[in-house]
């Protein structure tokens, strides 16, 4: 069966520093993957999503970026980060080519910056 | 532009039925899907509508009507451990989801 893992769960940040959040996924191959964000009491907003190995979208402008330098491996990165950028933070999969599949969640990051 | 609507909160008592509505204008459709998720964790797959109708899975049932651009999730025989948000959100011509922002169900005894 197909698993996503997602670390770390939790994260306390200052303002400025970096970020890197990891994302893998077992069981399946050529996944979509997404990065999300969900601030408290508001829907999911897609910040990335990649449909292969270096394939990057961005949906959101903002001091954010993402890689995929495995097929199954997505990264969540920022150089300096903003107070704004707190929130949970959710890596997700579905199959690749069928829209009638669902996106699977991994287990979130909760960041908080100070 | 793309909008999701659903109420922010309701309540219910504990081996109730309650009806979670949802409306939808999105650039395109694909399909409407369900999700579950209690605080703190992550979303998971309840259902997915993208033909005029009823699916029902156990207790939990879904209905969309395309024309009205409209969706309902029926939860019955509700139990403590169906209090959670539950997020409708809608594929797009893109087959892009577009989120709204859950309605928060409190079950009470």
């Amino acid at each position: 069966s197909q698993t996503i893992h997602q670390w770390p769960a939790t994260l306390v940040q200052p303002v400025g520093s970096p970020l890197s959040l990891e994302c893998t996924v077992e069981g399946t191959s050529n996944p979509n993957l997404y990065w999300y964000r969900q601030a408290a009491g508001r829907g999911l907003q897609l910040l990335f999503y990649s449909v292969g190995i270096g394939q990057i979208s961005s949906e959101v402008p903002q001091n954010l970026s993402a890689s995929r330098p495995q097929d199954r491996q997505f990264i969540l990165s920022s150089k300096k980060l903003l107070l704004s950028d707190s929130g949970f933070y959710l890596c997700a999969w579905s199959v690749l080519g069928s829209y009638n599949q669902p996106q699977h969640f991994g287990d979130g990051t909760r960041l908080s910056i100070l | 532009g793309q909008n999701i609507d659903q109420p922010t909160e309701m309540t219910a008592t504990e081996g109730a039925i309650v009806q979670i509505n949802c409306t939808y204008q999105t650039s395109g459709f694909n399909g409407l899907f369900w999700y579950q998720q209690h605080a703190g964790e992550a979303p998971t797959f309840l259902s997915y509508n993208v033909l005029d109708g009823l699916e029902e899975k156990g207790r939990f049932s879904s209905f969309l009507s395309r024309s009205k651009g409209y969706s309902y999730l029926l939860l019955k025989e509700l139990q403590m451990k169906d209090s959670a948000s539950y997020l409708c959100a809608s594929m797009d011509s893109n087959y892009q989801l577009i989120w709204g922002a859950g309605t928060k169900l409190i079950i009470k005894p």
